[in-house]
């Protein structure tokens, strides 16, 4: 099975500032990834798929990169709404496996 | 707009058969371009993907839970089912509802989950 692993964990931020957060597949998985964004007590909101191709109505503050086995979800200018868990999900081969998640905090 | 609500049980008893429906409105569960999903989160911790299926049926499970989890779909009912047996307190969780939308990545399509349900919560607790 492919594995997903999130990097930070956690990560303490400021208004302004621009976050990197990084997700590796166990396995290629060429651009078989999406981001989501869940905020407390919400179901997680679909931010990015394909790695990098940004889903309708979100801020254009918000990109993904990469292919293969290394993903990248930046974020330029966090802005207070931003603050949030942030999960990348793998769509290859029909296993939706999540990473296990990466919260953003306000520093 | 596009709705999904799962509806079903908040307490389980722990051996029993977890079940829960999801109800989806403003669009047809029958399109050839989506496919309909569950996914839980355990209070505190991330999500996992427990299983999808088709219009048509076909089902695809998540190797961790597979011998435990059926989902089935009812087109005539616009709805899609969860059934989880021999629950533990370990599956304790808020269920999600969601539907995967058709969407391309290098070299082939894939399937993104676009819309959600609200999530209901299910404790496994006698």
């Amino acid at each position: 099975d492919i594995q997903l692993t999130q990097s930070p964990s956690f990560l303490s931020a400021s208004v302004g500032d621009r976050v990197t957060i990084t997700c590796r597949a166990s396995q290629g998985i060429s651009s078989y990834l999406a981001w989501y964004q869940q905020k407390p007590g919400k179901a997680p909101k679909l931010l990015i798929y394909a790695a990098s191709t940004l889903q309708s109505g979100v801020p254009s503050r918000f990109s993904g990169s990469g292919s293969g086995t290394e993903f990248t979800l930046t974020i330029s200018s966090l802005q207070p709404e931003d603050f949030a868990t942030y999960y990348c999900q793998q769509l290859n081969s029909y296993l939706y496996t999540f990473g296990q998640g990466t919260k953003l905090e306000i520093k | 707009q596009l709705q999904l609500q799962e509806s079903g049980p908040g307490l389980v008893k722990p051996s029993e058969t977890l079940s829960l429906t999801c109800t989806v409105s403003g669009g047809s569960i029958s399109s050839s371009s989506y496919y309909w999903g569950w996914i839980r989160q355990p209070p505190g911790k991330g999500l996992e993907w427990i299983g999808s299926i088709y219009y048509s049926g076909s089902t695809y499970y998540n190797p961790s839970l597979k011998s435990r989890v059926t989902i089935s779909v009812d087109t005539s009912k616009n709805q899609f089912s969860l059934k989880l047996s021999s629950v533990t307190a370990a599956d304790t969780a808020v269920y999600y509802c969601a539907r995967h939308t058709l969407a391309y990545c290098t070299g082939g399509v894939c399937y993104p989950l676009d819309y959600w349900g609200q999530g209901t919560l299910v404790t496994v607790s006698s």
